[in-house]
């Protein structure tokens, strides 16, 4: 059983500039969350994808926005780069049926706005 | 709105215990998760309490209580690759896995 891979691992992009992070869910995973981390902070919620549809959004504005897609990897677009989004991004997946509700994080893409 | 509240730092020696206390307030509450991430690390997944009482997973173990909006992770018998960042998070939805974490509580093993 393969992990949770992120893609790419480090990226620098300029102010105003857009960005694509993508990741490769667990196999069997069909719900996948991204998470922003700040330095020094815990990860923030900014969405969540189950079978191809988003269903839960935390405080991140629209030019954030992702897809999933049928074989459950997923992808995270963000518009318009300011510098307070350079952070780390994770994603994470999780079983359908783990009581637990465990989430299996990838190694995260490290984004640096300059 | 929703927070979460840990101590920022807890030092501790090789071999002792050492408890990592989260209160919380959240706008809905199903259960309590705690994740360790080392430096430069992804999250990992420790323990999940859904119900009060205490989870027991090796030398790790997870308490939780409901009517306190609290909760807390013990380590014991630390070992220095314990040495890592610990964060509680609550899962605030029904049948969702959206999380909101605490700001994490860096614990560094001492010999």
């Amino acid at each position: 059983e393969t992990g949770v891979t992120q893609s790419p691992t480090h990226l620098i992009k300029t102010r105003g500039q857009q960005v694509t992070l993508r990741c490769s869910s667990q196999s069997g995973h069909n719900t996948v969350s991204w998470y922003q981390q700040a330095l020094g902070q815990g990860p923030q919620f900014i969405f969540q994808y189950y079978r191809e549809e988003e269903n839960g959004r935390g405080n991140f504005p629209p030019r954030f926005s992702g897809l999933q897609f049928p074989n459950y990897s997923s992808e995270l677009n963000v518009n318009a780069l300011e510098l307070d989004d350079s952070a780390l991004y994770l994603c994470a997946s999780s079983h359908p049926q783990a009581n637990n509700y465990e989430q299996y994080f990838g190694p995260g893409t490290r984004l640096t706005v300059t | 709105g929703q927070s979460l509240e840990q101590p920022s730092e807890v030092t501790a020696v090789e071999g002792a215990i050492v408890q990592i206390n989260c209160t919380y307030q959240t706008s809905g509450f199903y259960g309590l998760s705690w994740y360790q991430q080392h430096d430069g690390g992804a999250p990992t997944f420790l323990s999940y309490n859904a119900l009060d009482g205490l989870e027991e997973t090796g030398r790790f173990s997870s308490f939780l209580s409901r009517s306190d909006s609290y909760g807390y992770l013990l380590l014991q018998e630390l070992q220095m690759k314990d040495s890592a960042s610990y964060f509680c998070a609550v899962r605030d939805r029904a049948g969702s896995y959206q999380l909101t974490f605490g700001k994490g509580t860096k614990l560094s093993v001492i010999p």
